[in-house]
């Protein structure tokens, strides 16, 4: 089964608007990503929070974590049309060898 | 962007047939990596190598082998492509080993009829 579950699976707001994805894991990790996919390319790396962090910011990103409840947000601001993507959350388990487990992931679309 | 290439991008072959997936990276880095990523599944690990000729099981590993000759080059191989293996198919890197942002290449999406 999936490591990491996105929540919602699919996301559809206003340009301007936030976004917030989620992220619910199963077991410890060492640290928690979030991934970018834009339509027929490969993921790219949007940041990294690792387990004794409890927030993160990159530009209109912002990621918390919450490992007594085993979770993860992603907060875009200010969103764009160009922000119209996938987005995967991955975590790297403790004691998993650096193997990265992908959750299935969420559709964002953004209306200009 | 980070130097690494799939090839092919795209393939069709015939159930039963043998099909090698080369990546190729020019950033030396030490890990690499075989997902698979189907609607509904997200992405799955194939094979990973941590070196050359080092390498180790994923959880979607049946099916498939892996091989690593040189620090630049993995490549995955279908002994006998089987319409389940239909998939688009991901390789990326890695550098730090417990904390390493993957770079991922563009994808080989691989139809098996």
């Amino acid at each position: 089964s999936q490591q990491g579950e996105e929540d919602p699976q699919a996301l559809s707001i206003q340009e301007g608007e936030n976004a917030t994805m989620n992220c619910s894991y199963k077991t410890s990790i060492n640290n928690l990503q979030w991934y970018r996919q834009n339509s027929g390319r490969g993921l790219v790396h949007l940041i990294l929070i690792r387990s004794n962090e409890r927030e993160k910011h990159s530009g209109r990103l912002r990621v918390t974590l919450d490992t007594s409840k085993k979770s993860s947000s992603l907060l875009i601001t200010a969103s764009r049309a160009a922000d119209t993507a996938s987005y995967f959350c991955a975590t790297d388990r403790t004691g998993a060898n650096s193997k990265l487990t992908f959750g299935k992931g969420i559709t964002l679309s953004v209306r200009p | 962007d980070a130097g690494i290439t799939q090839s092919p991008r795209h393939k069709v072959t015939e159930t039963g047939t043998p099909v090698t997936l080369r990546c190729h990276q020019t950033e030396n880095h030490r890990y690499m990596y075989w997902y698979r990523q189907d609607p509904g599944h997200g992405l799955r690990l194939i094979h990973y190598s941590y070196g050359v000729k080092d390498t180790d099981k994923g959880e979607v590993s049946d099916g498939y082998s892996v091989s690593r000759s040189k620090t630049e080059d993995f490549l995955l191989t279908l002994e006998s492509a089987t319409s389940s293996q239909t998939s688009v198919y991901f390789c990326a890197i890695s550098e730090l080993r417990d904390t390493g942002e993957l770079f991922f290449g563009e994808g080989s999406r691989l139809t098996v009829l």
